[in-house]
């Protein structure tokens, strides 16, 4: 199956500095990943949809400006938590669409980021 | 509006023996398809089985069959023949296909086997 990379795995900051994080598609161009955001022992929440070459589409309630979305290429995708919180702790999960595969087997999921502001 | 619901939020099945995880869906999409994901504690998701809305067969991908029943909207999990590494938690999910591709996941079941 496709491979979908994620950098770093594992970041620890202070607050107020910002953190990057990339997501890659290996073996695959994605025009479309997706970032997800998960709280200990609770679900994957979608932050956005991010379209290579576009601006990213943010679910109700994810601020834009905090959680900047950047996909410049169609192997690339990064975001970038601004002026981190320790309320921003949490671990980030993206997933890259292939379009060559069929509707089930489309969505690749990378192996997450474990953030932690202190 | 809560799209899918997962009733249980943990479950204990013994090794060798099947377990059954809920799971119901809300949409007014006539197409969509149901996933099952596996996530152990390392974190990664893993794909379990996927069931179309026009798939007209219950979906089987080895010891995982799914119980589709779309009149009820409901989409359960069966695992057969419990093993140790199927400690995990278990998300189902939603795809819409008018949705722009978004996958919408349920809140999880914690499944546990004991030895």
């Amino acid at each position: 199956g496709a491979v979908v990379s994620q950098h770093p795995s594992w970041v620890i900051c202070k607050s107020g500095t910002s953190v990057k994080i990339e997501c890659r598609s290996l073996d695959f161009q994605a025009t479309t990943m997706f970032w997800y955001r998960q709280f200990p022992k609770q679900s994957l929440m979608l932050m956005a949809t991010s379209n290579e070459g576009s601006k990213a589409t943010y679910e109700q309630g994810v601020e834009k400006d905090k959680f900047l979305i950047n996909h410049a290429s169609l192997t690339l995708s990064t975001l970038t938590v601004t002026s981190a919180h320790p309320e921003d702790s949490s671990f980030y999960i993206c997933s890259a669409r292939d379009v060559d595969r069929s509707f089930r087997d489309e969505q690749f999921f990378g192996p997450g980021t474990r953030l932690t502001v202190l | 509006a809560q799209k899918i619901t997962q009733t249980q939020p943990g479950m204990f099945v013994q090794e060798k023996e099947a377990v059954t995880l809920d799971c119901t869906y809300d949409t007014s999409d006539q197409s969509y398809g149901l996933f099952w994901y596996k996530q152990p504690s390392s974190g990664e998701m893993i794909f379990l089985i996927y069931q179309g809305s026009y798939d007209e067969q219950n979906a089987t991908e080895g010891r995982y069959s799914l119980n589709f029943q779309k009149a009820r909207k409901s989409a359960n999990l069966v695992i057969s023949a419990s093993q140790l590494g199927d400690s995990a938690m278990y998300f189902c999910a939603m795809r819409e296909l008018y949705s722009y591709d978004k996958v919408i996941f349920g809140p999880g079941t914690s499944l546990s086997v004991i030895p």
